[in-house]
């Protein structure tokens, strides 16, 4: 079986540009929850969805949604890029939407210059 | 702010011995808790988890022991593999379960 997949693996942008990262979770999760990692720290919450609805939302701006499609696919996006959203984004799918454990994803390296 | 922490960045462990990994956590309403273990340039992985309701869990090498009242848990790997050297994260939940807040990470290296 596929785990989670997440494109692309590597983004390079500059401030102020809009980007659009992937995922597509394991078969059968309905929750794709969205994670940003910065250097040294560990992953903080950013989004959950689940059967299509935002379920969750961590301390971050508007600047950042996202959307899940009828496969359960989801799309993290960010306008108006800043230096510090230079991070690791991870993707996780779980089965149901509370305490499940959640399957991550290998992460979008995402630099801003 | 860092309601899950932990607080030793890095541990040695020699080869067969116990290795002990520690978090601690601020939010009283944490209930639900997991370790995960991150290699470079892979997600994190899923180890093992425990609810409130439990002071202990146990699946093979590793366990989980949660002391709610020190707001503490700790991950016990006996014995300690080589293979275990990896980044380990711990995680809490409240109420819903659908929103985790995680520690910054401890790197486990052991030594052959």
């Amino acid at each position: 079986d596929a785990g989670v997949t997440q494109s692309p693996t590597h983004l390079i942008k500059t401030r102020g540009q809009h980007v659009t990262l992937r995922c597509s979770p394991i078969s059968g999760h309905k929750s794709v929850s969205w994670y940003q990692q910065v250097l040294g720290q560990g992953p903080q919450f950013i989004f959950q969805y689940y059967e299509k609805e935002e379920r969750g939302r961590g301390n971050f701006p508007d600047r950042f949604s996202a959307r899940q499609f009828p496969n359960y696919s989801s799309e993290l996006n960010v306008n108006a890029l800043l230096l510090g959203d230079s991070a690791l984004y991870l993707c996780a799918s779980s089965f149901g939407q509370f305490y499940n454990e959640q399957f991550f994803g290998p992460g979008t390296r995402l630099t801003v210059l | 702010d860092q309601q899950v922490k932990q607080n030793s960045p890095s541990l040695s462990v020699q080869e067969g011995r116990i290795s002990i990994l520690n978090c601690d956590y601020t939010n009283s309403m944490f209930d639900y808790f997991l370790w995960y273990k991150k290699y470079p340039a892979e997600g994190p992985t899923f180890l093992i988890s425990i609810s409130s309701i439990k002071d202990k869990n146990e699946d093979g090498r590793f366990t989980v022991f949660l002391n709610k009242s020190a707001k503490h848990l700790s991950l016990h790997i006996v014995p300690s593999q080589p293979g275990d050297s990896a980044v380990y994260f711990c995680a809490a939940s409240a109420n819903t379960g659908n929103q985790f807040y995680f520690g910054t990470g401890t790197s486990l290296t052991v030594i052959p």
